[in-house]
């Protein structure tokens, strides 16, 4: 089972949105609505941010969105904060009855 | 509130083996399925396989397949991965991950136990 591909980093300036995309198979992310992302700051562990592709656990800031199409999975952060800077990986639910996470993406706060 | 405290620190040589920990506690242990997580220096993370809450039924993934065990004791609540046969790319940060049922998605984090391979 090969890691679902995110980008290496992705940038931006405070105030301004990014989007991660997280691009699987017909096997995982096309398959199944259980798409996952999570925040990960070194040193602690990691985060759940959003859960069924799009929806958000109580106490995550709702500039944290996630959406799906196809075989790909995506996350945008909005109003981007200096915070935010982690690193975020997506996971999917397969149809091996196991889990495959992202590559895992950088996210920097310029 | 809901804690998994994994054990500590480990270094082994290669072609051993490696037991870890993970103690949960806030929550009734029974109730959810237990995972394993790895992230290796540098890299990404990789699902290692689950423990399923009430039957006890284990899913590995493929590479680790006859390396791999994932056990676990209701009575202490505490769940248990042990890694056969080392190798140095086995060196990683390992943890421990809950999930409630037909969820499909890990709502608790043990803090990460770091297992080094070395001779």
């Amino acid at each position: 089972q090969s890691a679902l591909t995110q980008p290496a980093s992705v940038s931006g300036s405070p105030g301004q949105s990014i989007t991660i995309s997280c691009t699987g198979t017909s096997s995982d992310v096309g398959a199944y609505k259980y798409v996952t992302w999570y925040q990960h700051h070194a040193g602690k562990a990691p985060k759940l941010i959003i859960y069924d592709v799009s929806y958000r656990p109580s106490g995550v800031s709702n500039r944290f969105s996630g959406s799906k199409s196809g075989n790909t999975a995506s996350l945008t952060i909005s109003r981007l904060q200096a915070e935010d800077e982690a690193d975020y990986y997506c996971t999917s639910y397969t149809s091996s009855y196991t889990y495959v996470f992202g590559s895992g993406t950088k996210v920097n706060v310029l | 509130q809901v804690q998994l405290v994994q054990s500590g620190a480990e270094v082994k040589e290669p072609g051993t083996s490696v037991k870890i920990s993970c103690k949960a506690s806030g929550y009734i242990f029974s109730n959810y399925h237990i995972h394993w997580v790895r992230q290796a220096p540098g890299q990404g993370l990789e699902w290692m396989g689950i423990i399923k809450a009430r039957t006890g039924i284990t899913i590995y993934i493929q590479k680790l397949q006859g390396r791999v065990t994932m056990t676990r004791d209701t009575s202490t609540s505490t769940g248990y991965m042990e890694l056969s046969s080392l190798r140095s790319d086995d060196t990683a940060m390992y943890f421990c991950l809950r999930e409630l049922p037909d969820t499909y998605y890990f709502d608790s984090w043990g803090q990460g136990t770091l297992v080094t391979v070395s001779s």
